[in-house]
């Protein structure tokens, strides 16, 4: 069974860093392409950033390009996310997802984490 | 803003059918394949339809999708209470270079 567990979060204040984890299980962790998205309270979703098997292939949002990196460790089955800078309005639950892998649909993830919550406040 | 345009919100009674309307651009859905997703709130989202209209194993087939030019459609028919969710669609946009995601559509079933 897929799984992926994310790990990391909880109350920071603006301007601070935190790093967040996502292990996986049940798959080939290092044959897939992996997302980071989130969800601000009562808000949509939001994609973060998008990291290759490799890791030679990265992309991130506007609004987080500069601030945040995403990294992994294939040995450990880890994914993460660097977040530096933190504002208030980074406030959300934070979801791993394993991309499906397809080149004309980079983003498309068929299973996700269940999240963990990053609350930015003084 | 999202770059992919979604209703707020859409309605109708059990048994009945809903259409949910995703429109984007040349750059994304134009050039790439969309996805959906349905999330119950406090849930992760679920995948739904991958590919423009390829459904995963597990979803009913009461659940279709279409795209036609810079816009896709993700239709519900004979719906089902539990079909009371949010669904957002994704594509990635090949000119920016990044995921984009619709602001999402709150479905009621009443």
């Amino acid at each position: 069974e897929v799984q992926l567990v994310e790990s990391g979060g909880g109350l920071v204040e603006p301007g601070r860093s935190l790093r967040l984890s996502c292990v996986g299980s049940g798959f080939t962790f290092r044959a897939y392409e992996m997302n980071w998205v989130r969800q601000a309270p009562g808000k949509g979703l939001e994609w973060l950033s998008y990291l290759s098997p490799s890791g030679d292939t990265v992309y991130y949002s506007d609004s987080v390009r500069g601030r945040f990196t995403i990294s992994r460790d294939n040995a450990k089955n880890s994914l993460f996310l660097n977040m530096e800078g933190l504002r208030v309005d980074d406030t959300a639950v934070y979801y791993c997802a394993r991309d499906r892998g397809s080149e004309a649909s980079i983003g498309s993830s068929n299973y996700w984490g269940r999240g963990t919550l990053v609350t930015v406040s003084s | 803003q999202s770059v992919l345009t979604q209703p707020p919100s859409v309605s109708a009674a059990p048994g009945q059918t809903v259409t949910i309307s995703c429109s984007g651009t040349t750059s994304s859905i134009g050039s790439n394949y969309i996805s959906w997703y349905q999330q119950v709130p406090g849930t992760a989202p679920k995948l739904l339809f991958f590919d423009n209209d390829l459904r995963p194993s597990g979803i009913p087939h009461r659940f279709s999708a279409s795209k036609s030019g810079t816009s896709a459609t993700l239709t519900i028919t004979g719906l089902h209470t539990e079909d009371a969710a949010y669904y957002y669609c994704q594509t990635w946009d090949s000119r920016l270079s990044v995921v984009v995601f619709g602001g999402g559509t709150n479905l009621a079933v009443l």
